[in-house]
C-alpha cells in the first residue's frame, strides 16, 4: 500500500539549533517529493520537492532534504531554526509518470520553536 | 497579490443545505486542486483539474461535484451537506501533478 509516515508528530526545538524532520514513504512507483510547510489559519507553502538528479535539494527559507532510495526516506533539515519556522510540516509523494496531483501526505510534524 | 483566492473563508450549514467553494488563480497554472484537512490525516485529494475543460475525482470525490469553468476557476460543490463534511478545504493550483500554491482554506462546519 502506498503510504507516507511521519513518525515525529510533535517536535520541539531550541532557536538556533539543528532540526531534522523525518519522512519515510512506501510507493511502488518511481516517486517524487515534496515537502510543504503549513503556518497557523494559512494554507500549504512548497518548500522544496525532488524528482531526480542529486539526492540532495535545497529549498526555501534555508531548509535542505535528501533523498534515501534504499531508506525510503525523505528527511527535511535546517542548520539553525528560527522562531517563525514555528508551524506545520507535511511530506508528500507522487507518481512520476502522473499529472493528476495525486500526492499521498504524511499526518505532518508541529515544531515548535523554544526563545 | 497573485495566488489563489478561495471564497469563503468560513461557513456553517445545516444537513442537507447544499453550497459551493469558489477558487480562482491568477498564475496561469493549468493544474487545480480541491483537498480537504481533516485533523490528524493530513491532506486528502478531493477533484483535480489537469487543464482546462478536464476534471477527475481523487481519493475521496463522494458527496462533491466540481467545475473547471475557466483556467482560473475550479469551484467545489457539496450538494447535501452532512457532517462528515466539516473539514478545512484548500484549492491549489501548479502545473502537472504539483500543486504548487495554495489558498488560505475554506473552514466548513456542517451541524
Amino acid at each position: 500500500a502506498q503510504s507516507v509516515t511521519q513518525p515525529d508528530i510533535h517536535i520541539t526545538v531550541s532557536e538556533g539549533a539543528s532540526l531534522e524532520l523525518r519522512c519515510n514513504y512506501s510507493y511502488g512507483a518511481t516517486p517524487y517529493l515534496f515537502w510543504y510547510v503549513q503556518s497557523p489559519g494559512q494554507g500549504l507553502q512548497l518548500l522544496l520537492k525532488y524528482f531526480s538528479g542529486d539526492t540532495l535539494v535545497q529549498g526555501i527559507k534555508g531548509f535542505e532534504a535528501e533523498f534515501k532510495r534504499s531508506q525510503s526516506s525523505f528527511n527535511l533539515r535546517k542548520p539553525s531554526v528560527h522562531w517563525s519556522d514555528a508551524a506545520e510540516y507535511f511530506c508528500a509523494v507522487g507518481a512520476q509518470e502522473s499529472n493528476t496531483g495525486k500526492l499521498i501526505f504524511g499526518q505532518g510534524t508541529t515544531l515548535q520553536v523554544k526563545p | 497579490n497573485a495566488g489563489v483566492t478561495q471564497t469563503p473563508k468560513f461557513q456553517v450549514l445545516k444537513t442537507g443545505q447544499s453550497m459551493t467553494l469558489q477558487c480562482a488563480q491568477d498564475m496561469n497554472h493549468n493544474s487545480m486542486y480541491w483537498y480537504r484537512q481533516d485533523p490528524g490525516m493530513g491532506l486528502r485529494l478531493i477533484y483535480y483539474s489537469a487543464s482546462e475543460g478536464t476534471t477527475d475525482k481523487g481519493e475521496v470525490p463522494n458527496g462533491y461535484n466540481v467545475s473547471r469553468l475557466n483556467k482560473r476557476e475550479f469551484s467545489l460543490r457539496l450538494e447535501s451537506a452532512a457532517p462528515s463534511q466539516t473539514s478545512v478545504y484548500f484549492c491549489a493550483s501548479g502545473f502537472r501533478g504539483q500543486p504548487q500554491h495554495f489558498g488560505d482554506g475554506t473552514r466548513l462546519s456542517i451541524l
